[in-house]
């Protein structure tokens, strides 16, 4: 069976602050991918990373980063120095062989 | 650039009737899908298409029909809706070079339609 879980329902925190949004997978496949997407008030879906299973390489993006671990089967999205545009909800997809699984997100609130 | 567009936008139906929901992408994708959001449940796969006349079936096909005549349009269908079916639909589409499992390129959304069935 393959399953996302973003155990974490809802996060507030205070702007200026880091915050790490947790994901962990499961899939019995050995090739496999991972995405996270944004979601903000205004409802659409944005995409932000995709990484395959044979790159663990750890991907910084601006005051976003990434760490994915095969070995914990967790691909987790840290933003540094938080804004309050920030302010979304986030979700976590795996793309295994036959199927493509979201998470059921994240809601990130950004305190000013 | 328009990306994917989903028409209409919202839309409140009475239970049993029907309607479609259109989905266009000027991209030139191969491949196309239908999700409903629900709270607590993420995103959900109805039905998705790898190409122009093929649908496929996804998580939550239950209630509803696709077609694809035309590459750039997949047509979502709710031939007598239920107020189970009240949810914010997206439409998707993404690029491969493969036809036929589900790709694993990034997805572009469009921006939702609010549908609600009383």
């Amino acid at each position: 069976a393959q399953k996302v879980t973003q155990a974490q329902t809802e996060i507030s925190v205070v702007e200026k602050e880091d915050v790490t949004l947790d994901c962990v997978y499961e899939t019995r496949d050995t090739t496999y991918y991972l995405f996270w997407y944004k979601q903000p008030p205004s409802g659409e879906l944005v995409f932000l990373i995709r990484r395959n299973s044979f790159d663990e390489q750890n991907e910084i993006s601006g005051r976003y980063s990434w760490n994915f671990q095969k070995s914990t089967s967790s691909f987790n999205f840290t933003i540094t120095a938080s804004q309050v545009v920030d302010s979304a909800v986030y979700f976590c997809a795996l793309r295994g062989n036959e199927k493509l699984t979201f998470g059921t997100g994240t809601r990130l609130t950004i305190i000013p | 650039n328009a990306g994917v567009t989903q028409t209409p936008k919202f839309r409140v139906l009475k239970t049993g009737q029907s309607m479609t929901l259109l989905c266009a992408q000027d991209m030139n994708h191969e491949y196309m899908y239908w999700y409903r959001q629900d709270p607590g449940m993420g995103l959900r796969l109805i039905h998705y298409s790898v190409g122009e006349g093929t649908t496929a079936k996804g998580e939550v096909p239950d209630g509803y029909n696709v077609s694809r005549l035309k590459k750039q349009n997949f047509l979502l269908g709710l031939e007598s809706a239920a107020p189970s079916q009240t949810s914010v639909y997206f439409c998707a589409s993404s690029y491969d070079f493969i036809r036929g499992a589900i790709s694993n390129q990034p997805q572009h959304f469009g921006d939702g339609t609010r549908l609600s069935i009383l």
